[in-house]
């Protein structure tokens, strides 16, 4: 076990709704990273966040935002769902300004969207 | 520039032999390539990494082979065992920084008893 744990582990939702995904970090980590793993593929990246701030951001649109709050957890948030964004969401901790050497990801949020 | 591309989608191999999964990456500034195992329901693990200063890294029946001039980098995996049924994916970064991890499309390995 990475110590990353993620809630909730499946979550059915309709096109047009929001969803909320929250994460806690490994003991000791204050970045976080999350991540979107469509069926059958690799995770892309979708966003750092580090002192509560986002710090590097992949190709996603800006209706998928995050939180990290001062425990180090973080949510992702995601508006007006469409139904590409079914995916498994992973979220990953580590140390900021480590290296990717200590990268944990916990086991990720199955998201349908219907 | 960011893509990692992985080879073969699928790979079947009997118990005992030797699995081996291809990568190449386009980007030249990369300097750190893990290889990731990731089990149904579980979020990836990582299993071994190798930087360009190096040609080969082994860690137990694990070994990646690294080839910085046709900027391309495989994992054997030795000896392997029904437990090594998994995806398996690469991937590339730089080392530091905000650890943005561009993954390949992913290997699913079978192994037959």
């Amino acid at each position: 076990e990475t110590g990353v744990t993620q809630s909730p582990t499946h979550l059915i939702k309709t096109r047009g709704q929001q969803v909320t995904l929250r994460c806690s970090s490994q003991s000791g980590h204050n970045t976080v990273s999350w991540y979107q793993q469509a069926l059958g593929q690799g995770p892309q990246f979708i966003f750092q966040y580090y002192r509560e701030e986002e710090n590097g951001r992949g190709n996603f649109p800006p209706r998928f935002s995050g939180l990290q709050f001062p425990n180090y957890s973080s949510e992702l948030n995601v508006n007006a769902l469409e139904l590409d964004d079914s995916a498994l969401y992973l979220c990953a901790s580590s140390t900021y300004r480590g290296t990717n050497e200590k990268l944990f990801f916990g086991s990720g949020t199955q998201l349908s969207v219907l | 520039q960011q893509q990692v591309k992985q080879s073969p989608q699928s790979l079947i191999v009997q118990k005992g032999g030797i699995s081996i999964i291809n990568c190449a990456y386009e980007n030249t500034a990369f300097d750190y390539f893990p290889w990731y195992q990731q089990f149904p329901g579980k979020g990836p693990a990582l299993l071994i990494a190798i930087r360009p200063d190096v040609s080969e890294k082994k860690e137990g029946r694990f070994t990646i082979s690294f080839n910085k001039s046709a900027k391309q980098f495989s994992l054997h995996i030795m000896d392997s065992q029904p437990g090594d049924s998994a995806t398996y994916f690469c991937a590339a970064s730089l080392i530091q920084g905000a650890q943005k991890l561009v993954f390949g499309q992913g290997t699913r390995l079978t192994i037959n008893p």
